[in-house]
């Protein structure tokens, strides 16, 4: 993703939070997505946030947003092994155009 | 099950060669994608189809055609395959009803041009 940014890299204890970290540069930005990638697999749709909002919860996912800085945050509670998976951050900007610019993935790693 | 489904999910071919991936949804969606990700898990939208209309054309060889029958399918045919064409393909879809836009990918075909 040219203009979303990600760490590569994450490691944490199992039963920690994970905070899985997304910087994008487009202002314009609508809507903002959270997939999961299991090995192998396709992409999951985990979340999505409006742009006007700016924290959204799901069960143990947060997903933060200050728009302001550009900043997207996806903070997994009490981080299980079956979290561990490449997390993607995505974003689409402007009503009425479709194409999803998406983030370098992260790597979560869960340490036992 | 309703899903975005793709076949085959394995493809290795020698280059030259002509190949096609199939795509469907059952999802009742409007808008079909094709994305190709590459060795670094670099995702990038390749093309976009809205009932059956192309939409979204990236800069991608012309080597590759999209094909839509209708709107639950869209076809990717890759001509005279490269080493570089090397990847895992992804389909997916969206609905036009919703302003959020979601979407639901497939289990993706992993491509080996040897």
């Amino acid at each position: 993703g040219e203009d979303v940014e990600q760490s590569l890299f994450l490691s944490v204890r199992e039963g920690d939070s994970s905070v899985i970290n997304c910087t994008y540069t487009d202002s314009s930005s609508t809507y903002l997505y959270w997939y999961k990638q299991e090995p192998g697999a396709g992409l999951q749709l985990l979340t999505y946030i409006f742009s006007n909002m700016d924290m959204k919860q799901d069960q143990r996912l947060t997903v933060l947003l200050n728009k302001k800085d550009k900043h997207l945050s996806l903070r997994i509670a009490d981080t299980q092994t079956g979290d561990s998976a490449i997390y993607f951050c995505a974003e689409r900007r402007n009503f009425g155009n479709e194409k999803l610019t998406f983030g370098t993935g992260t790597r979560l790693t869960i340490i036992p | 099950d309703t899903a975005v489904s793709q076949t085959p999910k394995y493809l290795v071919t020698q280059m030259g060669n002509d190949k096609s991936i199939k795509c469907e949804q059952n999802l009742g969606h409007d808008t079909m994608y094709w994305y190709k990700q590459d060795s670094k898990k670099f995702l990038k939208i390749m093309f976009s189809y809205n009932n059956k209309e192309l939409i979204i054309n990236e800069t991608v060889p012309n080597r590759f055609s999209p094909k839509s029958p209708d709107k639950a399918h869209l076809n990717l045919h890759i001509n005279s395959l490269e080493l570089g064409d090397s990847a895992v393909y992804f389909c997916a879809s969206s609905p036009r009803d919703r302003t959020s836009y979601e979407q639901y990918f497939g289990p993706g075909t992993r491509l080996t041009v040897t």
